[in-house]
């Protein structure tokens, strides 16, 4: 069964530094990953998928994230922290084994910005 | 062009009644997929509608149904309501719902159970 681990359930950071978000994967087939974000009392929104073309894919706002195999990792970076950044971060894998788009998500880690 | 609407916004309800949410997905979309998600958690997959038709469930027992209209549009029934039910519901569409497939989320419906 797949499943995904965030490591850090909260992150804090100063404005301007380096944004660093662990996922770990667990997968026997290679995986479709996500990563949304979720701003309070808000829904989730997309900032990036993985789908199995480049490993390092682009996002929204700025993030990034890196797709290594060996490491069964999926990292989200933002190499410099804004205020408006302070949210919830979740990570998800697409649930293969149905066959269809139904998401598993890690358990989402809460990052701060402080000033 | 709407994204994905969801109704209510908020909702309170006392242990063993029922409740009934609501979802519109975005436009061109025809899946719709409900998550549970509780607070400090992860969201939870609970099924997902297409073509009128339950065709996945996660770990949700059957007090948990819903339904999809031929406008895509979808509703997910609480029945017995317990305590524990209590978290945000999020509405997610897609089109087609292959596993490549981007959701796109609505706001969710916050449900407390008292």
């Amino acid at each position: 069964a797949q499943s995904v681990t965030q490591l850090g359930s909260h992150v804090s950071v100063s404005e301007g530094a380096l944004v660093l978000l662990r996922c770990n994967y667990s997968s026997s087939v290679p995986p479709y990953l996500f990563w949304y974000v979720q701003y309070p009392n808000q829904g989730l929104q997309l900032l990036l998928k993985y789908t199995s073309a480049a490993t390092l894919v682009k996002g929204i706002n700025g993030f990034e994230a890196e797709f290594k195999k060996s490491e069964t990792s999926f990292h989200l970076t933002k190499p410099s922290a804004h205020m408006s950044d302070a949210a919830e971060y979740f990570c998800a894998v697409s649930d293969l084994a149905g066959g269809y788009n139904k998401l598993i998500f890690g358990a989402g880690t809460r990052l701060a910005v402080h000033p | 062009d709407a994204g994905v609407t969801q109704s209510p916004t908020h909702l309170i309800k006392t242990r063993g009644q029922q409740v009934t949410l609501r979802c519109s997905p975005k436009s061109g979309h025809d899946t719709v997929s409900w998550y549970q998600q509780a607070l400090g958690q992860g969201p939870q997959f609970i099924f997902q509608y297409y073509e009128e038709e339950e065709r996945q469930r996660g770990n949700f027992p059957d007090r948990f149904s819903g339904h999809q209209f031929p406008n895509y549009s979808s509703e997910l029934n609480v029945n017995a309501l317990l305590l524990g039910d209590s978290a945000l519901y999020l509405c997610a569409s897609s089109s087609g719902g292959v596993v490549t497939d981007t959701q796109y989320f609505g706001p969710g419906t916050r449900l407390t159970v008292l």
